[in-house]
């Protein structure tokens, strides 16, 4: 079983502040999706990385998948109340027929950013 | 153009009996997937379907089973209802196996 373990589980910063949350596993994946999910609503892809190494920047939210593809890291700097939500990351395999449409989804970082 | 339908948004079931929750995805994507979410054991993946074939399925008990029809819609089906089935199921789709996943809203269901 591909297990993606997410860190910290919950973050209560103050606006302004900077903020890293990591996914973690023991298996690789051929790419690591983060995504943001707000209440009553379904998760929302932010950012697909699928190179060791690879750094991607949306804004003020940075991504980073990992050398060996095992693990990933998601920082937001200058926190905005707007960021608050439920931050998931996912793996995918595309080895032997799986598909994006199989993900291992890690237990997810609820943020709360006050004002 | 309109997002991923799911319906019903919240229903109400005892234990021992089954019920039937729909996708019906965004136009022109013929990849449907489930997956149930709860507090404690986040998103599990459930059922890929892709032109009415299952694709892959998770690790859940034969009670859990789906479909999908020739239009791309999709409908699961929980039979002899446990407590433990008390969550919310997520339906996404997505262009083709490869494509970008959007989910939709989720149905809540709650088993007492």
């Amino acid at each position: 079983t591909q297990l993606l373990e997410q860190s910290p589980q919950f973050l209560s910063i103050q606006e302004g502040e900077n903020l890293t949350v990591y996914c973690n596993s023991s298996s690789v994946f051929s790419s690591l999706q983060w995504y943001r999910q707000e209440p009553g609503e379904g998760p929302v892809l932010l950012v697909t990385v699928v190179t060791g190494g690879e750094v991607k920047k949306l804004k003020r939210l940075t991504f980073q998948f990992g050398d060996a593809r095992k693990d990933s890291s998601l920082h937001i700097t200058a926190a905005q109340p707007g960021d608050t939500g439920l931050y998931l990351c996912a793996g995918a395999r595309r080895a032997g027929g799986t598909s994006y449409g199989k993900l291992t989804f890690g237990q997810g970082t609820i943020l709360t950013v006050h004002p | 153009k309109a997002g991923v339908t799911q319906t019903p948004r919240y229903l109400i079931k005892t234990r021992g009996q089954q019920v039937t929750l729909s996708c019906s995805p965004i136009s022109g994507h013929r990849s449907v997937s489930w997956y149930q979410q709860t507090p404690g054991q986040g998103l599990q993946f459930l059922f890929e379907y892709f032109s009415e074939t299952q694709r892959n399925k998770g690790n859940f008990p034969g009670r859990f089973s789906g479909r999908q029809f020739s239009n791309s819609r999709s409908e699961m089906n929980v039979s002899t209802l446990e407590l433990g089935d008390s969550a919310l199921y997520l339906c996404a789709s997505s262009l083709d196996p490869f494509g970008e996943l959007f989910f939709g809203s989720g149905t809540q269901l709650s088993v007492l």
